[in-house]
């Protein structure tokens, strides 16, 4: 079964500052990648999402994230943070349930950005 | 375009009581899921429903059981419950079963005395 591991539960930092947070996946044949975003009492809304492709993938608000098979790494990234995007951010990765042909989504424990003026 | 809706928003139950969180979704997907939230656990499946008339377990179903009424609703029922069922629920839905985006409701926060 995948395991996702984010590298940080909170990350500071000020606004108009670059951010990355990080995301480790376990390794697999193939692997589907999501970055979901969870503002303060609101469900999840999904940011990006890699399924094939290109490597580098631009997401919702500014965001893009660069999958790294050889790092097993899918980490996010923003030049340039505002206020407004203070929230939780979750990794997830899909993949195959108890060995059917079913899928799931596996997610990390969340990272807390904060964004400070 | 509701999306997901989740009703009741909020509910405290005392241990041993039982309830039913509801779960609708208006864009005629196949799949249906619950998730529990809980601090620095991120978030964990409870059951799914790949199709209507179909549901399975996820990774945390003791304690719980779920109906698909319909292909709109997607409901969770806690027999008896208690305190370690405290905690943040998510239903989501998706056009398949498959690799495909996962759309989320606003949660329900469940305060188990």
């Amino acid at each position: 079964a995948q395991s996702v591991t984010q590298l940080d539960s909170q990350v500071p930092v000020f606004e108009e500052a670059p951010v990355e947070l990080r995301c480790n996946y376990s390794s697999s044949v193939s692997v589907y990648l999501f970055w979901y975003v969870q503002y303060p009492n609101q469900g999840l809304q999904l940011l990006l999402k890699y399924l094939s492709g290109s490597t580098l993938v631009k997401g919702i608000n500014g965001f893009e994230a660069e999958f790294n098979k050889s790092q097993t790494s899918f980490h996010l990234r923003k030049p340039s943070v505002h206020i407004s995007d203070t929230a939780e951010y979750f990794c997830a990765v899909s993949d195959r349930w108890s060995g059917g042909s079913n899928y799931k989504l596996t997610f990390g424990k969340g990272t807390l950005l904060t964004v400070n003026p | 375009n509701a999306g997901v809706t989740q009703t009741p928003k909020f509910q405290v139950l005392k241990t041993g009581q039982s309830m039913t969180l509801q779960c609708a979704q208006d864009m005629n997907h196949n799949s249906m899921y619950w998730y529990r939230q809980d601090p620095g656990m991120g978030l964990r499946l409870i059951y799914y429903s790949a199709s209507e008339g179909t549901t399975d377990k996820g990774e945390v179903p003791n304690g719980y059981n779920v109906s698909r009424l319909n292909k709109r609703e997607f409901s969770l029922r806690l027999e008896s419950a208690a305190p370690s069922q405290t905690s943040v629920y998510f239903c989501a839905s998706s056009e398949e079963y498959k690799v495909v985006t996962q759309y989320f409701g606003p949660g329900t926060r469940l305060l188990v005395l």
